[in-house]
């Protein structure tokens, strides 16, 4: 399996722009997660969903920030307008079939300038 | 409301040196207990979990982890760390009804020395 496979893997945008990250889950995984990691905030859970369903976005910033799953292969976050406050590298995670365990994608290095 | 400890922000060790770093957590039942290793520019890794049965579990690169449930902790060790052991490491706990979220910890960086 290819694991968690997240794209791009790098983005640089100005302020304002709007900034579309993707994620593909673990064939067979039926939650997927987005979490926002920086220096100052840590490891923060952005949302989750669950049979492509959100079930928790308590962890979404502000409206600026949208998150999608239209099938159980793909997933979207998207920040319109992005500020530079939002740098950080976004993290996508899938798990399945009651093992608990999440398996991280290589993360998405995001430069709002 | 539950949560999870690492009182460790930051551990030098020397490389062969033993390690071991702390976890706590807040949970009125046994929950599921992990550890992720995170190196530089990387995503999270597993190293192990412990769902049941033996409190002691063997994960990856030779680290091992003792749930104790009198302490709420699940310390992870390793009896002779490696330079490439540097990285950040972080406890995760998953609640055991129907949720598959995990509840982490702010992590533990480790530094070795050669």
């Amino acid at each position: 399996d290819a694991g968690v496979i997240q794209s791009p893997r790098h983005e640089v945008t100005e302020m304002g722009q709007e900034v579309t990250l993707r994620c593909k889950p673990i064939s067979g995984h039926n939650s997927l997660f987005w979490y926002r990691q920086t220096m100052m905030r840590g490891l923060e859970l952005l949302i989750y969903f669950n049979n492509n369903v959100p079930i928790d976005d308590s962890g979404m910033p502000e409206d600026r920030f949208s998150a999608k799953m239209p099938n159980a292969s793909f997933s979207t976050l998207k920040i319109q307008p992005s500020e530079p406050r939002d740098s950080a590298v976004y993290f996508c995670a899938s798990t399945g079939g009651g093992i608990k365990t999440q398996y991280f994608g290589p993360g998405t290095r995001l430069l709002v300038l | 409301a539950q949560s999870v400890t690492q009182p460790d922000i930051h551990i030098t060790v020397s490389e062969g040196a033993s390690l071991e770093l702390r976890c706590n957590y807040s949970y009125g039942a046994t929950p599921y207990l992990f550890w992720y290793v995170q190196s530089p520019g990387q995503g999270l890794q597993l190293l192990l979990k412990y769902f049941s049965g033996d409190t002691l579990v063997q994960g990856i690169k030779g680290f091992e982890a003792e749930f104790k449930r009198s302490q709420s902790s699940f310390n992870l060790r390793k009896p002779s760390v490696h330079w490439s052991d540097a990285a950040e490491y972080f406890c995760a706990v998953g609640l055991s009804y129907n949720t598959d979220k995990l509840i982490f910890g702010t992590g533990t960086r480790l530094q070795v020395f050669p």
